[in-house]
């Protein structure tokens, strides 16, 4: 069964420190989401593509955040530089989207751990 | 703006007990609503969502709009229930709510 593919599982850096975590959506799903859900509190939207163009990005920290889908496949977001109050998990979901094929269902990766020290 | 509040953290019931959790939603126009899952070590996954009216695992939910709620029942709770659930409201994004830790206890 095919599903999101997130790497890496875990990663720890220090702060000022760049990071970059990557997915790899279902194939055929046209929307990808990166979301970040720290202890204790539900998922919070960072960034929405739509293909490689970006839908929504209203809650992402410009400022340090940044993220890309270049080929409208596989994304990468970046933290650069990272701070104490990034630790958090960074889940990466997908869907068929569009008019005809979003359906409401996201599928969701493992998640990548970060911990900023 | 939508807005998603699950007012319980946690909640602990006995095996065949039912069980109720809570999800309020804030939004002024038609809103989809979905439960989502996750069991331990698995991924955050859909339960069910309330244009399907359908019943998944036991689990019913149903949209009222005149108290913007849409909770999540169970008559007879079994232990593999055990989870976190999340209520989430989509409009032009899916926005979810904090989530509620289910422990059904044998």
């Amino acid at each position: 069964e095919a599903e999101v593919a997130q790497s890496p599982r875990y990663k720890i850096t220090e702060k000022s420190q760049a990071v970059a975590f990557w997915c790899d959506p279902i194939s055929g799903h046209a929307t990808l989401y990166w979301y970040r859900q720290i202890l204790g509190q539900g998922p919070e939207l960072l960034v929405q593509f739509q293909d490689e163009s970006v839908v929504d990005d209203s809650q992402l920290p410009k400022d340090r955040f940044s993220a890309e889908r270049l080929k409208g496949v596989d994304s990468t977001l970046k933290i650069q530089p990272a701070e104490l109050g990034d630790s958090a998990m960074y889940l990466c979901a997908s869907s068929l989207g569009g008019p005809s094929g979003y359906t409401g269902e996201l599928f969701f990766g493992e998640g990548s751990r970060l911990t900023v020290l | 703006a939508q807005r998603v509040t699950q007012p319980e953290k946690l909640l602990s019931v006995f095996k065949g007990a039912p069980v109720e959790l809570k999800c309020n939603y804030s939004y002024s126009g038609s809103p989809e609503l979905f439960w989502y899952v996750q069991y331990s070590r698995q991924r955050l996954q859909l339960l069910l969502r309330h244009i399907s009216r359908e019943s998944i695992k036991g689990f019913t939910a149903d949209l009222n709009k005149g108290e913007t709620s849409f909770h999540l029942k169970k008559p007879f709770a079994q232990e593999e229930d055990s989870a976190m659930y999340y209520c989430a409201l989509s409009v032009n994004d899916m926005r979810f709510g904090a989530g509620t830790r289910l422990t059904v206890k044998p």
